[in-house]
């Protein structure tokens, strides 16, 4: 069946570093990616998706770009915030269309 | 401006009550589903529905029940709460996977 995997948290970093948050996948035919942001005490909300190989996923700095031959989307954000500081889930879709499958999370600090 | 909407927020209640949390959506959305979020942060379906009078239990065994009457509507009920049904659940919907789902913000439930 499908599956997601993430790289495990917590990850801590300093305000401005560079952040990478692995994710790889493994799913039949062309899933649709997706990552989500879950901020404390709230539900998740959608961060970014690629729908296609080699797309190209953005918003408020952070990138992912779906790679079919590695199958990987891994999350990208040049300099990270404080406010950065999350849960983020990796996410694809079933052929179907009907279900997401989720990865099992990794936790954000950003320390000032 | 939230379009799916889950309440209460919070709730502690005693061993033996009977509870329901809401969810409501405003979208028009088919596919309505009720994931459990353990303090470790991974997400457990436990109950989802794609239309009307159509209801499945999730990969996670759970004791609640759902029912889905009209297409915004989507309730999940336990009807003798315990301590181990403490925890955060969250609805979500979606008019198709490949656009990703719609979270609400949770409910955190107590059981003491």
């Amino acid at each position: 069946g499908d599956s997601v995997t993430q790289m495990e948290g917590p990850v801590t970093l300093s305000e401005e570093a560079f952040l990478t948050i692995n994710c790889t996948y493994t799913a039949t035919g062309y899933p649709s990616l997706f990552w989500y942001v879950q901020y404390p005490g709230e539900g998740l909300q959608l961060l970014l998706k690629a729908t296609k190989a080699d797309d190209k996923g953005s918003n408020k700095g952070f990138e992912a770009t779906y790679r079919k031959e590695t199958t990987s989307f891994h999350l990208e954000k040049g300099s990270v915030q404080v406010s950065d500081s999350a849960v983020y889930f990796c996410a694809l879709s079933d052929n179907a269309g009907n279900m997401l499958t989720f990865g099992g999370g990794t936790r954000l600090m950003v320390k000032p | 401006e939230a379009d799916i909407y889950q309440t209460p927020r919070y709730l502690v209640i005693g061993t033996g009550k009977k509870i329901t949390l809401e969810c409501s959506q405003t979208m028009g959305h088919d596919k309505m589903y009720w994931y459990q979020q353990d303090p470790g942060m991974e997400l457990h379906l436990i109950h989802y529905s794609y239309g009307v009078n159509s209801t499945e239990k999730g990969d996670l065994s759970s004791e609640s029940t759902v029912s889905r009457i009209r297409t915004e509507h989507f309730p999940l009920t336990l009807e003798s709460a315990r301590p181990s049904h403490t925890s955060q659940y969250l609805c979500a919907s979606s008019d198709g996977a490949v656009r990703g789902y719609t979270f609400g913000s949770g409910t955190r439930l107590t059981v003491v």
